[in-house]
């Protein structure tokens, strides 16, 4: 089956410093990939879009400057957490489609951010 | 109003015990629903697609009540496995951009 593989899967960090989270599809090409985020209890929100070799689709009140996203290659998304503070520790998700366009998803194991 | 609502619990239920979840949506123009499985700390499995005509996988059977916005999923003779929470989640087209989804309800299943 269709694997997404996600690095690193925890991570803790400074107040201000930058964080890089990896999402790969292994067994198939992803010409688009999702960031989500989690917060604990809630449900998994949309931050971005992530189009290889264009520029990601950022969801209303994420910050594109914050989340920095590049989908260089048909396999790889990288999401950047960017001068990271307490309030952005949380799940993040990455996940893509194995048949483009469609709506089900196959999710990388996520990468939980504690930023101190 | 939430645009997918689930009941939180948890649900605490016996081995082997029948157990049904609800979720309602707000947006009459759905046009797919999902339940995923979501173990603790870790990522979502699609468990089951809802089809018009409720749809069974096994132990599991997925139903859908378009006039009520509602979907519901019947897990029977409960497994220790089963214990996970276990998020709705609804499409208002076929994009993936477009799924929304529920904040889950948690089961878990007692020995």
């Amino acid at each position: 089956g269709a694997v997404v593989s996600q690095h690193p899967s925890w991570v803790i960090c400074k107040s201000g410093t930058s964080v890089k989270i990896e999402c790969r599809s292994l067994d198939f090409q992803a010409t688009t990939m999702f960031w989500y985020r989690q917060f604990p209890k809630q449900s998994l929100m949309l931050m971005a879009t992530s189009n290889e070799g264009s520029k990601a689709t950022y969801e209303q009140g994420v910050e594109k400057d914050k989340f920095l996203i590049n989908h260089a290659s048909l396999t790889l998304s990288t999401l950047t957490v960017t001068s990271a503070h307490p309030e952005d520790s949380s799940f993040y998700i990455c996940s893509a489609s194995v048949y483009p366009g469609a709506n089900v998803l196959t999710f990388g194991a996520g990468s939980r951010l504690t930023v101190l | 109003r939430k645009e997918v609502e689930q009941d939180p619990g948890p649900f605490n239920v016996p081995e082997g015990a029948t157990v049904a979840f609800n979720c309602t949506y707000s947006n009459s123009a759905s046009q797919s629903f999902f339940w995923y499985r979501q173990d603790c700390r870790k990522e979502p499995k699609l468990l089951m697609s809802v089809y018009s005509s409720g749809n069974e996988d096994g132990r599991f059977t997925a139903q859908l009540n378009r006039a009520s916005q509602y979907i519901s999923l019947l897990i029977r003779d409960s497994k220790l496995s089963d214990s996970a929470t276990y998020l709705c989640v609804v499409g208002a087209s076929g994009s993936a951009r477009q799924l929304t989804f529920g904040s889950g309800t948690q089961l878990t299943v007692l020995p």
